[in-house]
């Protein structure tokens, strides 16, 4: 299947700070990636679509200033979590949808960020 | 708003036993997928069922959709302790197809023990 990489694969930092998270396609071009987070012993939550060369698009909730997504490239996403706070903690996960795969959606999902804010 | 619910949420069982997670839905979706996921790892797809009626099997693990019921079951033979982890199933949040994000389910964590 299509190879999804993640950098970096944890990350601890100061309260206030902000902290980048890449994701990138390495054997196919993905024109949309998904960006998800979860927290302890919980499910996975979307958090927003990331399109190529066009803005993200945000679920209900989370805040776009604080979480910047960049889709400059086919292969390459990032996330920027800005001003982080403890309460942004979490295990972040992109995925991306591989388009030689046909339409039936199958995402392949990154080895995941665990983001430590003290 | 579209839900995924999955049951049991915890479920611990013995080596050799067979058990059965159910994922029911609330969208008309025609898709659905189950991952793997273990402590402190990402997702690992194990399923992909793409119509009414599929059936997929892989090892001791055994898939199935009904999109009439919206439900899918992941069926469990013979356990084995290699099987414990944190199962999830996910639906598209747009039936019909198209690049759209998945809704899961909250997950059953198994636990196999000898």
């Amino acid at each position: 299947g299509a190879v999804v990489s993640q950098h970096p694969s944890r990350v601890i930092c100061k309260s206030g700070t902000s902290v980048k998270i890449e994701c990138r396609s390495l054997d196919f071009q993905a024109t949309t990636m998904f960006w998800y987070r979860q927290f302890p012993k919980q499910s996975l939550m979307l958090m927003a679509t990331s399109n190529e060369g066009s803005k993200a698009t945000y679920e209900q909730g989370v805040e776009k200033d604080k979480f910047l997504i960049n889709h400059a490239s086919l292969t390459l996403s990032t996330l920027t979590v800005t001003s982080a706070h403890p309460e942004d903690s979490s295990f972040y996960i992109c995925s991306a949808r591989d388009p030689g795969t046909g339409t039936y959606n199958e995402q392949f999902f990154g080895p995941g960020t665990r983001l430590t804010v003290l | 708003e579209l839900k995924v619910e999955q049951n049991p949420l915890f479920l611990s069982m013995q080596e050799g036993k067979n058990y059965t997670i159910y994922c029911n839905y609330s969208t008309t979706s025609d898709r659905l997928y189950w991952y793997r996921q273990d402590p402190g790892k990402s997702l690992e797809s194990l399923f992909v069922l793409l119509s009414n009626g599929a059936v997929k099997q892989e090892g001791r693990l055994m898939a199935s959709l009904d999109t009439k019921a919206r439900l899918s079951t992941l069926h469990i033979t013979a356990a084995v302790h290699d099987l414990s982890a944190t199962y999830f199933c996910a639906v598209d949040r747009i039936s019909g197809g198209g690049a759209d994000g998945l809704t899961f389910g909250k997950g059953t964590h198994l636990i196999i023990q000898p």
